[in-house]
């Protein structure tokens, strides 16, 4: 059964670092990884997309890694802003479409 | 492009209550999925659905929940009896195909608090 992990749980930072997120899974048989973000009370809206077959994938200051032999995956904020502030989700697409997500990462971000 | 649409998006009820919630994909998606979300916690895949048919509901409490996709285009979820660890946000998605890595598109959830 895919079990997908997020480090840290929580975390705070000043506006302007750069920071990283990490998420792991147990099943390499996946189609590909996702990052979602969810601000409070709102559904989930898709950051990144890295087919298995690639490595990374980037969009504005986001960029995402993959290294799915080893089970890992991470999200590179760079110069981070207050607007960042919300809930990172990360999700493996099993055979057959299925999302399987972590429990997610509380970022704060203060100005 | 319209995207997917929930409703209520917001329900109080009292335990052993029925609640139901409707989902319209965006249009043309052949891929719906229920995904039920409690404070804290991940999204989690309750039933899929590829047009009118069931694909995956392994995870979906049976004696409790049912849903259906009439048509092959929106969907209903119910909820009937239900209990306080009911209280979730149940997430509506949808997809084009059932295939290799297609973008799964998100509804802003329906926030369901049983008391």
């Amino acid at each position: 059964k895919q079990e997908v992990t997020q480090i840290p749980a929580a975390l705070s930072v000043p506006e302007g670092e750069n920071l990283v997120l990490n998420c792991s899974f147990t099943d390499s048989a996946i189609y590909n990884l996702q990052w979602f973000r969810q601000d409070p009370g709102k559904g989930l809206t898709s950051l990144l997309l890295i087919q298995s077959s690639q490595r990374e994938q980037t969009s504005g200051r986001l960029n995402a890694s993959l290294d799915k032999s080893s089970g890992r995956s991470t999200l590179y904020i760079a110069a981070s802003q207050p607007g960042d502030s919300a809930t990172y989700l990360c999700a493996v697409q099993e055979y057959g479409n299925k999302l399987v997500f972590g429990a997610g990462t509380i970022l704060r971000v203060k100005s | 492009e319209a995207g997917v649409a929930q409703s209520p998006r917001y329900k109080i009820i009292e335990k052993r209550q029925s609640v139901a919630f409707w989902c319209n994909p965006i249009s043309g998606h052949a891929t719906l999925y229920w995904y039920q979300q409690i404070l804290g916690q991940g999204p989690k895949l309750l039933i899929q659905f590829q047009n009118n048919g069931v694909v995956d509901d392994s995870q979906l409490p049976k004696d409790r929940f049912s849903a259906e996709r009439l048509k092959g285009v929106d969907s209903t979820l119910k909820i009937q009896p239900a209990k306080l660890e009911d209280s979730a946000v149940y997430l509506c998605a949808s997809s084009s195909l059932r295939g290799r890595g297609n973008t799964i598109y998100f509804g802003e959830g329906s926030w369901l608090t049983v008391v």
